[in-house]
């Protein structure tokens, strides 16, 4: 059974870093590409940019370039998704999926991870 | 930027209603499209994708159609556990989702 485990809720301070991680399982993990979405407390799904774990390719939305880094490890088949510099905006749910793809490009996500709800809260 | 829009935002129905979902894209994106549904407290799950495709294990009560700008999901007898948030997503030039269409009861 293909899964996508995350690492659990963190609470945080504005300022500090945080990393969080996603373990594929199941599958082939260098073969797929792994995206982040973040949903704020309810609102609708942002995609947040893609990595191919095989090659470490990555591609950001406009919007979170140079907000946050994802970066994967092939050896234990973990994804991750990184803060330098937190802010209280950064509060939300974040979601890791295997990406679908169609010759060879990501098109679509699933399954979804459960889940990791980060708080920065001062 | 391709842009998503989706309507209505919100459609009270009853089980066994059908009920459509429109989702638009401001410029044309073939066939690359996705839909999600999202129940409260849980990730999302991939239902259609490129347009029309029933995504393994998904109930035959949905359905997909659209190409092009215009784009639909169907369910076609809702049921008890069909209340939750649909999202569309292109998949041409980037992952935008739409802004979400919640189905309550009614």
């Amino acid at each position: 059974e293909v899964q996508l485990v995350q690492s659990g809720a963190e609470v945080k301070k504005p300022g500090e870093s945080l990393k969080i991680s996603c373990k594929g399982s199941g599958y082939t993990f260098t073969s797929y590409y792994i995206g982040w979405v973040r949903q704020m407390p309810g609102k609708g799904l942002e995609w947040m940019g893609i990595i191919y774990p095989s090659d470490s390719d990555t591609r950001y939305s406009p919007s979170f370039r140079g907000q946050v880094t994802i970066s994967a490890d092939k050896s234990t088949s973990t994804a991750f998704l990184q803060w330098n510099s937190l802010k209280a905006s950064d509060t939300a749910m974040y979601y890791c999926a295997r990406g679908h793809m169609v010759r060879g490009v990501c098109r679509w996500f699933g399954p979804w991870g459960q889940g990791t709800q980060v708080t920065v809260s001062s | 930027d391709i842009q998503m829009t989706q309507s209505p935002s919100s459609v009270s129905a009853s089980v066994g209603d059908r009920v459509t979902i429109t989702c638009r894209a401001n410029q044309g994106i073939s066939n690359w499209l996705a839909w999600y549904q999202q129940k409260p407290g849980k990730a999302p799950n991939l239902l259609i994708y490129a347009a029309s495709s029933l995504q393994s294990g998904v109930p035959s009560r949905f359905s997909g159609g659209g190409s092009g700008t215009d784009f639909t999901l169907t369910i076609s007898s809702l049921q008890p556990e069909d209340f939750a948030t649909y999202y569309c997503q292109e998949a041409n030039s980037s992952f935008t989702f739409g802004p979400g269409t919640k189905v309550d009861i009614k």
